[in-house]
């Protein structure tokens, strides 16, 4: 049973380009939340997400940051016309129920953007 | 809201000696707790996790924490640091709002092992 998986590890952008980040959940698992690292700030919430809805998005950016959860396909972070502050580590969990407190989260390996 | 502050960034300790992490939280109704650990270049992966029941939880490699309600504090111990330990650790807390809910984390701890 593969855990939570990430695409790409690593990815280098230019500022002003967009930056796609895919997360595949562990099977069975339908709910995804995304978060982001940045050095010596811990992981920040930026959005929670169900089959084809957004839960909670109360920690992303109000511009250039988005987010889905197809019915078929990987969970996207998308971020358009990436900027310096943009690079960070990003981290995707699944939960198989909504209760976290009980389930808790499975993480995956993240995704290191670098923009230059 | 919910929040967790953990006390030093930073943490060394002689391969043998005790581990103790702190970790406080804020909470105005019961919380679920949880200790993660990271692992260079890696995700984070599950230590241990408070619900309800018994204060003292064991986890994954040796390691155990205490909820103590009167403290609000779930602080991480190991009684023997092994070199393997090192790593960065995470406190993080969620309530069960009986909808959606996610956990929040700390800043983290950096735990150094030396000889």
């Amino acid at each position: 049973n593969a855990g939570v998986m990430q695409n790409p590890r690593h990815l280098v952008r230019r500022r002003g380009q967009e930056a796609r980040l895919r997360c595949s959940p562990m099977k069975g698992h339908s709910h995804v939340y995304w978060y982001r690292q940045l050095p010596e700030e811990g992981l920040k919430f930026m959005v929670y997400l169900q089959k084809e809805n957004i839960i909670d998005e109360s920690g992303m950016p109000k511009e250039r940051f988005s987010a889905e959860f197809p019915k078929e396909g990987p969970s996207i972070l998308r971020i358009q016309q990436v900027v310096r502050g943009d690079s960070a580590a990003y981290f995707c969990a699944s939960s198989p129920r909504n209760q976290v407190g009980i389930y808790g989260y499975t993480f995956g390996s993240g995704t290191r953007l670098t923009v230059v | 809201a919910q929040s967790v502050t953990q006390l030093g960034s930073h943490v060394s300790v002689s391969e043998g000696a005790l581990v103790l992490l702190r970790c406080n939280y804020s909470s105005s109704v019961p919380p679920y707790l949880f200790w993660y650990v990271q692992y260079p270049n890696q995700g984070l992966q599950l230590l241990l996790k408070y619900t309800t029941g018994a204060t003292l939880v064991k986890g994954i490699n040796g390691f155990e924490a205490e909820f103590k309600k009167s403290e609000t504090s779930f602080h991480l111990t190991k009684p023997s640091a092994h070199m393997s330990d090192a790593a960065e650790y995470f406190c993080a807390v969620t309530i069960n709002t009986g909808t959606a809910s996610k956990l929040t984390f700390g800043t983290g701890t950096r735990l150094q092992v030396t000889l």
